[in-house]
């Protein structure tokens, strides 16, 4: 079955940091081009980052600067390193796989995990 | 940055008619766009890529239309499972600046 699981989440205090790791299972990771998407409490998606499978890297203006996308193809995982926190990044984060061939849809999505920034 | 805008905010549809959700680009997406279902508490499901195509195993009373700045999802006789909400995404540019619409939501009427 193709999957992806996230994991990492919790609560952090304002300019704290927090990784959230996406674990890929079924298909070969490595081959394809990942996302992560948030989706704050009630509100609707907001792209926020894309490594494509040779590893080129890209950041939603929100969150330049501050998160950083990487993956380990051996370990089938993607990572958001997200740093200097702000109470607008809270959100549920969901890691999603692209369907490529310039098809920038995302097919398979994880089950999100919650990251909430409050002190 | 490319905006999307989606209308109705809100439908409300019986079961068994048809329902039709429009979705705006700011500026030319070609058939960049993209259709997904989400429900309470899941993560989102593609629908539609390349603005017409069904993804994998979606029922053919999903279909979608349009091009340039105007697109259409229409559900051609509402089951009960097909309440809730939906959202195009565009990904037209390169580097990726995917943006989404803010949702229609169809409710049971």
């Amino acid at each position: 079955e193709v999957q992806l699981v996230e994991s990492g989440g919790g609560l952090v205090q304002p300019g704290g940091s927090l990784r959230l790791s996406c674990s890929a299972s079924g298909f070969t990771f490595s081959s394809y081009e990942m996302n992560w998407v948030r989706q704050a409490p009630g509100k609707g998606l907001e792209w926020v980052s894309y490594i494509g499978s040779s590893g080129t890297l890209y950041y939603a203006d929100s969150v330049k600067g501050r998160f950083t996308i990487s993956r380990d193809n051996a370990k089938n995982s993607l990572y958001l390193q997200m740093n200097s926190l702000r109470a607008e990044d809270t959100a549920v984060y969901y890691c999603a796989r692209d369907w490529g061939s310039y098809i920038n849809a995302f097919d398979i999505w994880g089950q999100g995990t919650m990251v909430t920034v409050s002190s | 940055e490319i905006v999307m805008t989606q209308s109705p905010a809100t439908l409300s549809v019986s079961p068994g008619e048809r329902a039709t959700l429009s979705c705006r680009a700011s500026q030319s997406i070609s058939s960049n766009l993209a259709w997904y279902q989400q429900k309470p508490g899941q993560a989102p499901r593609l629908l539609i890529y390349g603005a017409s195509t069904r993804a994998t195993g979606i029922p053919a009373r999903f279909s979608g239309s349009g091009s340039g700045t105007e697109f259409t999802l229409t559900i051609s006789s509402l089951q009960s499972e097909d309440f809730a909400v939906y959202y195009c995404q565009q990904y037209n540019n390169w580097p990726p600046e995917f943006t989404f619409g803010p949702g229609t939501k169809v409710d049971i009427k």
